[in-house]
């Protein structure tokens, strides 16, 4: 079963602007992660966010984490038209084999 | 540093026909793991490893066996190959250890068809 689901599955935005992508979890967690796969290629981390923080910041992304509402959100900033890929979250809910629960995925696409 | 690599990047086989295939790390991580993608779907995980001579079953691991003889190596098997199985594959690995928090290094995927 899908432990994070995306929202929404996929989003068009023209350049400079910022996108939102939303993720919902189930379980409690030891962190959330998120990950971006461009086309034909594997998943590239972008950035971790550990159970006991509630936001951050890595270059032109920013999550924030809600563990009261189970709740995760990745805003990428004056978006360019490389950021068009799928973005995944995924969840950290052991502390033994650093098993990953991903979830189905936002494909943004950015128009130039 | 070559990461992850994964080997071969595309394989078509017949319904039955077995194969293996391969994964080789060169960052000196005690984890790895194998996952499978489908359409629309995000990863779902097939084994994993979280040392040398060491496995676990995933979410999915029917239809498929794996071995880890050497720590940068990780192979995911098929015996029997079945339609069903036609996705595309992700081998992933990570420090492990005893810090948590840790993000995982992903191949570039093999592109797996039964006929």
């Amino acid at each position: 079963s899908q432990q994070g689901e995306e929202d929404p599955q996929a989003l068009s935005i023209q350049e400079g602007e910022n996108a939102t992508m939303n993720c919902s979890y189930k379980t409690s967690i030891n962190n959330l992660q998120w990950y971006r796969q461009n086309s034909g290629r594997g998943l590239v981390h972008l950035i971790l966010i550990r159970s006991n923080e509630r936001e951050k910041h890595s270059g032109r992304l920013r999550v924030t984490l809600d563990t009261s509402k189970k709740s995760s959100s990745l805003l990428i900033t004056a978006s360019r038209a490389a950021d068009t890929a799928s973005y995944f979250c995924a969840t950290d809910l052991s502390g033994s084999a650093r098993q990953l629960t991903f979830g189905s995925g936002t494909q943004l696409t950015v128009l130039p | 540093n070559a990461g992850v690599t994964q080997t071969p990047k595309f394989r078509v086989l017949k319904t039955g026909q077995s194969m293996t295939l391969l994964c080789a790390q060169d960052m000196n991580h005690e984890y790895m793991y194998w996952y499978r993608q489908d359409p629309g779907m995000g990863l779902r995980l097939i084994h994993y490893s979280v040392g040398e001579g060491t496995t676990a079953k995933g979410e999915v691991p029917d239809g498929y066996n794996v071995s880890r003889l050497k720590k940068q190596n990780f192979l995911l098997g098929l015996e029997s190959a079945a339609p069903s199985q036609t996705s595309v594959y992700f081998c992933a690995s990570s420090y492990g250890g005893r810090g948590l928090n840790q993000p995982q290094h992903f191949g570039d995927g093999t592109r797996l068809s039964i006929l």
